[in-house]
This record gives C-alpha cells, structure tokens and sequence, in this order.
C-alpha cells in the first residue's frame, strides 16, 4: 500500500479564518512532507518532518504551521493567509528523510478569499 | 548543487504514436532520478525511478526511461500514446534529500 491521504480535497477561507490541513500515511514512513503547487508550476518544497521532528522549513511564512503529531499523521495549520497562498497543497512521505522516494497524496486544494 | 531541465514544455501526440519526453539533469552526485505524472487537480503519482542499477527502467502504464551518464539525460517514453495519458509530467533529481523538480511537460493526446 503506497497510499497517502490527505483531507479536505477542497478548502475555501477567508483571510481571517483558522484552519487544518491534514495528511495521514499508514506506511511505516518516518519522513513527512508539504509542499505548496501553484498552478502550472512544479511542486515547492515547504517543510520536511524526519522522526516527527521538524527538519527542514524552506522559509515559510509563520502563517503557516506545521505539526506531527505522531509518525502517521501530519498537519499543516492555516491562519491569516493571504489570496496569494491559495494553492494545491500536497502532502508526501518517504521511508526516512534520506530516502529519495516519495509518494504524494491527492492535495488539498484551497482558495483564499 | 542540483537542477533538472524538461526540454519541453508542452508535446502533442497522436493516440497510438510514440511518446518522448526530454529530461536533462546536473548533479554533483550520483543521484536518483524519478519521473511523476500528475493528472489534472490530481496528486503526483510515481512513474518509475533510476538508482543507480540497470540503465533502462521500465514504469507504469507502459513508461519506460533510459538513464545516459554520458549525456546526462533520463528521457521518458512509450511506444504508443493512450488517451489517459494526458497529464504534467515531472522530472526529478534528488541526492542526500536535495530534491529537484523540472517544470514539468504537459503532454497533450489527441485522438
């Protein structure tokens, strides 16, 4: 099973909302992923988490929040975002942070009004 | 330092006709190649990957990729284009989780 899952599919909020992204894997990964997909651009790298600890973060805005609660589901928090942050936002995971192969979920897609 | 280059940024094919997607890469390193599709408002599936063992990979749905050291390029292909192929297709470069996409070809099939 290479399966990663990722709710809501569609995500529409307003500037002043708060709201969760998430992203569940149930295959023994132990690096987790978010990127953010404009359209017709390729995917860009916004944070890695390795054991459930924060590794990498590409530089985000502080509007954007991740967490990993446990080594299956990852979360991505969203407060305050802006009309330029609606994006395809995929999730990813790997068998370690050092393994290149990673396998997407279906993304959420969000709008911001 | 990495980079992937897609040669092109938009193929049309016949339904039925060969398959030929450009990819040339830079890399320090040895590193892993991938190829994804992403059909529309879809997440990236995984289409095949090179590690280092045998030069051509053979995929999914028929994809096959031959890795070139010597021209650094992993080109994609299939002998005969299906309608379901239409998507964006990505190169990928990664090497000690340095991971670098091309920006993508969108591959048009025509019936």
């Amino acid at each position: 099973d290479t399966e990663v899952t990722q709710t809501p599919k569609h995500l529409v909020m307003g500037m002043t909302n708060k709201k969760s992204l998430k992203c569940e894997q149930h295959m023994g990964h132990r690096a987790m992923y978010w990127y953010k997909q404009k359209a017709k651009k390729p995917p860009e790298l916004m944070f890695v988490y390795s054991y459930e600890k924060l590794s990498i973060n590409e530089s985000v805005p502080s509007r954007f929040s991740p967490e990993c609660p446990n080594s299956s589901l990852l979360n991505l928090h969203l407060h305050a975002l802006q009309p330029e942050d609606s994006a395809l936002y995929l999730c990813a995971s790997s068998r370690a942070s050092g393994e290149e192969t990673q396998y997407f979920g279906p993304g959420t897609r969000l709008l911001v009004l | 330092a990495q980079s992937v280059t897609q040669l092109d940024s938009h193929v049309s094919v016949s339904e039925g006709t060969p398959v030929l997607l450009r990819c040339n890469y830079s890399s320090s390193y040895s590193p892993s190649l991938f190829w994804y599709v992403q059909h529309p408002n879809k997440g990236l599936q995984l289409l095949l990957k090179y590690t280092s063992a045998a030069t051509l990979v053979k995929g999914i749905n028929g994809f096959e990729a031959e890795f070139k050291k010597s021209e650094t390029s992993f080109h994609l292909t299939k002998p005969s284009a299906h309608m379901s192929d239409a998507a964006e297709y990505f190169c990928v470069v990664s090497a000690f989780n340095d991971m670098r996409f091309g920006a993508g070809t969108r591959l048009t099939v025509k019936p």
